[in-house]
């Protein structure tokens, strides 16, 4: 158990809807990461956000946004649901900003577009 | 444009023998490299980390080797045991004022075979 919490474990939903998956970061940790895991694009860095402030962005879909709120659990929103949005989502934390700071990955949260 | 391959999509080793596993990377920017684990139904778990400045890193069974003239690192597990079968993900990443982000190979799922 790394300690991360990501919530729900399974998601499915409809073309053109909108969900919102939820990461719980290890206490003390206060950076959060969300990859993507696709079949066809393997894992994939969409974004990081460190106490709260945006610190880096990957590939991310301007359909998709994220934020990190004062107690450092965050959020991804992801909208206008296509079926190619179907992945496993991964949150991570880390305790600081750096590359040299391990991220630990939660469960991941399993999303199917139908 | 994948920057980190792992060419090998799975790998089959008896058990006490040593694993080698694979990753190539494009980019010369990247200057440190990590090794992640991941078992069905979990997050990637962290293995082992190498800095350009080394050419090799040993933790316990795990020895990480990177070779920069080739953009080549490989991970080296000895012995091997059941335990260790999984999927094994090199990833990379650059140094840049933009935190974090880790770009990941495909993944190679090695066998251990008792």
């Amino acid at each position: 158990d790394s300690g991360v919490t990501q919530t729900p474990k399974h998601l499915i939903t409809a073309t053109g809807q909108r969900v919102t998956l939820r990461c719980s970061p290890r206490s003390g940790d206060l950076s959060v990461y969300w990859y993507q895991q696709s079949l066809d694009q393997g894992l994939q860095f969409l974004i990081q956000y460190y106490n709260g402030e945006e610190r880096a962005k990957g590939n991310i879909l301007e359909r998709f946004s994220a934020q990190q709120f004062p107690d450092l659990h965050s959020e991804l929103n992801l909208s206008s649901l296509e079926l190619g949005d179907s992945a496993l989502y991964f949150c991570a934390s880390s305790v600081g900003p750096h590359r040299t700071d391990t991220q630990y990955f939660g469960p991941g949260t399993r999303l199917t577009v139908l | 444009d994948q920057q980190v391959k792992q060419n090998s999509p799975s790998l089959s080793v008896q058990e006490g023998r040593i694993s080698i596993l694979n990753c190539d990377y494009t980019n010369s920017m990247f200057d440190y490299f990590l090794w992640y684990k991941k078992y069905p139904a979990e997050g990637p778990t962290f293995l082992i980390s190498i800095s350009s400045i080394k050419d090799k890193n040993e933790d316990g069974r795990f020895t990480v080797f990177l070779n920069k003239s080739a953009k080549h690192l490989s991970l080296h597990i000895v012995p091997s045991q059941p335990g260790d079968s999984a999927v094994y993900f090199c990833a990379a990443s650059a140094n840049s004022n933009a935190g974090n982000m880790l770009t990941f190979g495909g993944g190679t799922r090695l066998m251990v075979k008792p």
